[in-house]
């Protein structure tokens, strides 16, 4: 079946724009994850969607990111005013239930390049 | 808070040979473990995962065994060949903690024929 997608592949801004990502989880999937990997920083998680509940946007790095996830399903995480150590590839994973020992699928990435 | 340390790399080895990467963890309750793989071009996938105390993961010839005396969890492979080279990743998702998954910095494994 599908997998994770992401759109736009790449994404390149000047700086001050705003920007916004794409996820589309495996159908099914309750759980949804952003994360963010970049050359100083690794692997960072962003922010979590489970269902109807809250979402954990305790990883997100400043008041300018935000993400809302429609219907259940597809997320885009918009970033404002976007600064150069925005750059990074922003990767996407949804789970079936959001539980610690689910296997996360994660799609391919925006690749983000703020000029 | 929740951490993850695994050996810098890169690791530069020949085929054939014997391959560790080690990994520690520092988990507030009894996180589930995993190794992530991103291969060149690829996305990231699972690789094995253990969820409990002195469970091993195993997948296409690599090992992981969930050691909490030592909160370790490192991969090993007996014989690496040229397709697996790659970035690798130790993770925890803490099972208090929404499932995220709390990343090490990766290891960049190059097999050389």
């Amino acid at each position: 079946g599908a997998g994770v997608s992401q759109s736009p592949s790449n994404k390149v801004t000047e700086k001050g724009k705003d920007v916004e990502l794409r996820c589309d989880p495996i159908s099914g999937h309750t759980a949804l994850y952003w994360y963010r990997q970049s050359l100083g920083q690794g692997l960072e998680f962003l922010i979590y969607f489970q269902g109807n509940s809250a979402p954990d946007k305790s990883g997100l790095p400043s008041d300018r990111f935000s993400a809302e996830r429609t219907g259940g399903s597809v997320s885009t995480l918009t970033i404002q005013r976007t600064q150069q150590e925005d750059s990074a590839v922003y990767l996407c994973a949804s789970s079936l239930a959001g539980l610690a020992g689910d296997e996360q699928f994660f799609g391919p990435g925006t690749r983000l390049t703020v000029l | 808070g929740d951490s993850v340390t695994q050996m810098e790399g890169p690791v530069t080895l020949s085929e054939e040979a014997f391959l560790t990467i080690n990994c520690t963890y520092t988990a507030t309750g009894y996180p589930s473990l995993f190794w992530y793989v991103q291969y060149p071009g690829e996305g990231l996938q699972l690789l094995l995962k253990a969820t409990k105390a002195d469970d091993k993961g195993s997948n296409k010839g690599f090992e992981a065994t969930y050691r909490k005396e030592t909160t370790s969890f490192h991969l090993e492979k007996g014989s690496v060949q040229v397709s697996d080279s790659a970035v690798y990743f130790c993770a925890l998702s803490d099972p208090s903690n929404t499932g995220k998954l709390i990343f090490g910095q990766g290891t960049t494994l190059q097999v050389k024929p």
